[in-house]
């Protein structure tokens, strides 16, 4: 079946430049997270939503990070004035629910983001 | 295409070996653990998840071992592939941090044939 999808896979930005990145989640999925990855390095977790309520934006690194669902399902996550240190692997992960049974997190490809 | 882990400890098999891979997990309150294998160049994925409430799961040629006295997980493979190289992350979760997963630092399996 379809898992998470993500778009653009790769993106190149100069340094300054406003980007937007896109999560489909698997269908009928409640939560959805967004993580960050540095090469060789375990994913960092940025913000939460549950339906299209943003429920833990916690681990936004800055005011220049903006996450949005507005319908519940698909997600775009913003990055205004993009910084070197920007570059990573942002990866989406959905799941059926916060409560047991519907706790297992599946991720998309991810975009990887090089900011120049 | 784009290495994961340039820097990661790497455990090296023999192709049908049996592979152990150890994760000291960081919260004692933690409620539930999962494993992902990450190939490079893609997402993590799922591979097993334990609850807090049990110390052993089994899947298809994997097991998970949970000892909560030391704050340990493990993910052993049985008969390793070269088809199972790629990086493996722990990931822990406990309900006074939401629902977000805290992951370790990860280890790279290299499967010799």
């Amino acid at each position: 079946g379809a898992g998470v999808s993500q778009s653009p896979r790769y993106k190149v930005a100069k340094r300054g430049q406003d980007v937007a990145l896109r999560c489909d989640p698997i269908s009928g999925h409640v939560s959805l997270f967004w993580y960050q990855q540095a090469l060789g390095q375990g994913p960092e977790f940025l913000t939460y939503f549950q339906n299209e309520a943003q429920l833990d934006k916690s681990g936004l690194p800055s005011d220049r990070f903006f996450a949005e669902r507005p319908e519940g399902s698909v997600s775009t996550l913003k990055i205004q004035r993009t910084q070197q240190e920007d570059s990573a692997v942002y990866l989406c992960a959905s799941s059926l629910a916060g409560r047991i049974g519907g706790e297992t997190q599946y991720f998309g490809p991810g975009t990887r983001l090089l900011v120049l | 295409g784009e290495s994961v882990g340039l820097h990661l400890p790497t455990l090296s098999v023999q192709e049908g070996d049996n592979s152990i891979i150890n994760c000291a997990y960081s919260n004692s309150a933690s409620d539930y653990f999962i494993w992902y294998k990450q190939e490079s160049g893609k997402g993590p994925q799922f591979i097993i998840d334990i609850r807090s409430n049990m110390d052993k799961r089994q899947g298809q040629r994997v097991t998970v071992l949970l000892n909560k006295t030391v704050k340990h997980l493990s993910l052993q493979i049985a008969a390793t592939q070269p088809g199972d190289s790629a990086v493996y992350f722990c990931a822990e979760k406990w309900d006074g941090a939401g629902n977000m997963l805290t992951f370790g630092g990860g280890t790279r399996l290299m499967v010799k044939p």
